[in-house]
């Protein structure tokens, strides 16, 4: 089955500074990858995903990279603020393969944004 | 606000017990999964029903089982309950034929005593 790894698994970031967290996926049939952002004790909220037909996805200070011949993608936040503070889960999944829709999830990475 | 409920929040119990959790996806989505997040598993997919039927399996035990009905609501049964099984436990829903996002519900929170 799929395995997704997930590099740092803490990372501290002064604020206004930027943050990149890594995930490696080993089943070359995922192709839709998600982040979420989890806060302590909340449900994990989507902030972003991208497609296999895709290189790269931005959306405000949030982009997403991926590299299907590497089989790794990446999440880029800029100019991070306080609020961006929380733990971020990357995600694969086979996506377009109707009825086989279950996520993968990477381990985590804790960011924390020093003010 | 994702739309999707989950009841209820929290749920504590002891062990050998046995626990219902409910949950109701968003309007039009016909698929709903279930994800148990513990501290050392991290989020883990259980399970998948699609309109009724369950679509795929991932690392439910045996002592697990859910359903989803007809007006799509979903219920995940857990019995003969063991400490390890104090978890969060999330459902998600997606509609599907290639929208696959999959949106959470606040989660229950379980404990088992």
């Amino acid at each position: 089955g799929e395995n997704v790894e997930q590099h740092p698994s803490t990372l501290s970031v002064q604020e206004g500074d930027s943050a990149v967290i890594k995930c490696t996926y080993s089943d070359s049939a995922s192709n839709y990858f998600p982040w979420y952002k989890q806060e302590l004790g909340k449900r994990p909220q989507l902030i972003i995903d991208i497609r296999s037909n895709v290189g790269e996805k931005k959306d405000q200070r949030i982009a997403v990279t991926l590299n299907k011949t590497a089989k790794h993608f990446s999440l880029h936040i800029t100019e991070t603020q306080p609020e961006d503070s929380a733990v971020y889960f990357c995600a694969a999944s086979p996506g377009l393969t109707f009825g086989n829709e279950k996520l993968t999830f990477g381990t985590g990475t804790r960011l924390t944004i020093i003010p | 606000d994702s739309g999707v409920t989950q009841t209820p929040k929290h749920l504590i119990t002891a062990t050998g017990q046995r626990v219902t959790l409910r949950c109701s996806p968003r309007s039009g989505d016909l698929s709903v999964y279930w994800y148990q997040q513990s501290l050392d598993q991290g989020l883990q997919f259980l399970i998948q029903y699609y309109n009724g039927e369950e679509r795929a399996k991932g690392n439910i035990l045996e002592r697990f089982s859910a359903q989803q009905f007809p007006d799509l609501h979903s219920e995940l049964n857990l019995s003969s309950l063991e400490l390890g099984d104090s978890a969060l436990y999330f459902c998600a829903s997606s509609y599907p034929g290639g929208a696959d996002t999959q949106y959470f519900g606040p989660g229950t929170r379980l404990t088992v005593l």
